[in-house]
């Protein structure tokens, strides 16, 4: 069964940087898509962003487009998102899930770990 | 890159049937046949329920079944069980490498 565990979440000040990290076990991540996906306090999913199996395209949702990087190392099975400008509306849990073999699925998903935004 | 829109919440009693529905737009689950649907319990991460409209991943109760007409797509829970009680999304993909999901429905078993 894959697992997936983030780390890096916490508080901090608007306009200021915050890396996520997932690191990704039981399974052979370099063969996969993976996906972050955030969710605000009461709120609904939202999809943030992908990056390829190889790490050779990204896309991202309009909402963070050009403030946030996602990337990876698939020689230590980790995916990171890299959050600059941050602004209140980033408050949320944020999920990393990796894709399944079709590619348009989240198959297996994180705990997720919590990033406030705040003065 | 707007929601999809889903009902905000639906109950039924045990062993009753409940259809969630999930409608969108041309652009994304009229589009293309990439639907899936996920069950997330209070402070739990989502479970992938039904993928590409109408399958079932290994493990999930026959219980749960998708369709899609035009713009909708649908779950349907038959034989509502008590631990069937949870948030449920859905999802589409959307074109271009991008993803739009539900707000959410909040199923109650009465």
């Amino acid at each position: 069964q894959a697992q997936l565990v983030e780390s890096g979440g916490g508080v901090v000040q608007p306009g200021r940087s915050l890396r996520l990290t997932c690191a990704a076990s039981k399974f052979t991540f370099g063969h996969y898509a993976m996906q972050w996906i955030r969710q605000a306090p009461g709120k609904g999913l939202e999809w943030v962003a992908i990056i390829w199996d190889d790490g050779t395209q990204e896309y991202y949702s309009d909402s963070v487009k050009g403030r946030f990087t996602v990337s990876r190392d698939n020689s230590r099975n980790t995916v990171y998102l890299q959050m600059n400008s941050l602004r209140a509306e980033d408050t949320a849990v944020y999920y990393c899930a990796r894709n399944d073999n079709s590619g348009y699925h989240t198959d297996y998903w994180g705990q997720g770990t919590l990033v406030t935004v705040s003065s | 890159q707007s929601a999809l829109t889903q009902p905000r919440s639906v109950s039924a009693s045990p062993g009753q049937s409940v259809t969630i529905s999930c409608t969108g737009t041309s652009s994304d689950i009229g589009a293309y046949n990439y639907v899936s649907w996920y069950q997330q319990h209070p402070g739990k991460a989502p479970k992938l329920l039904i993928s590409d409209v109408t399958k079932r991943p290994s493990g999930v109760p026959a219980r749960f079944s998708g369709s899609k007409s035009g713009n909708t797509a649908s779950l349907t829970i038959s034989g509502l069980q008590a631990e069937d009680e949870s948030d449920y999304y859905c999802c589409s993909y959307s074109g271009d490498y991008t993803w739009v999901f539900g707000g959410g429905t909040k199923v109650t078993v009465l």
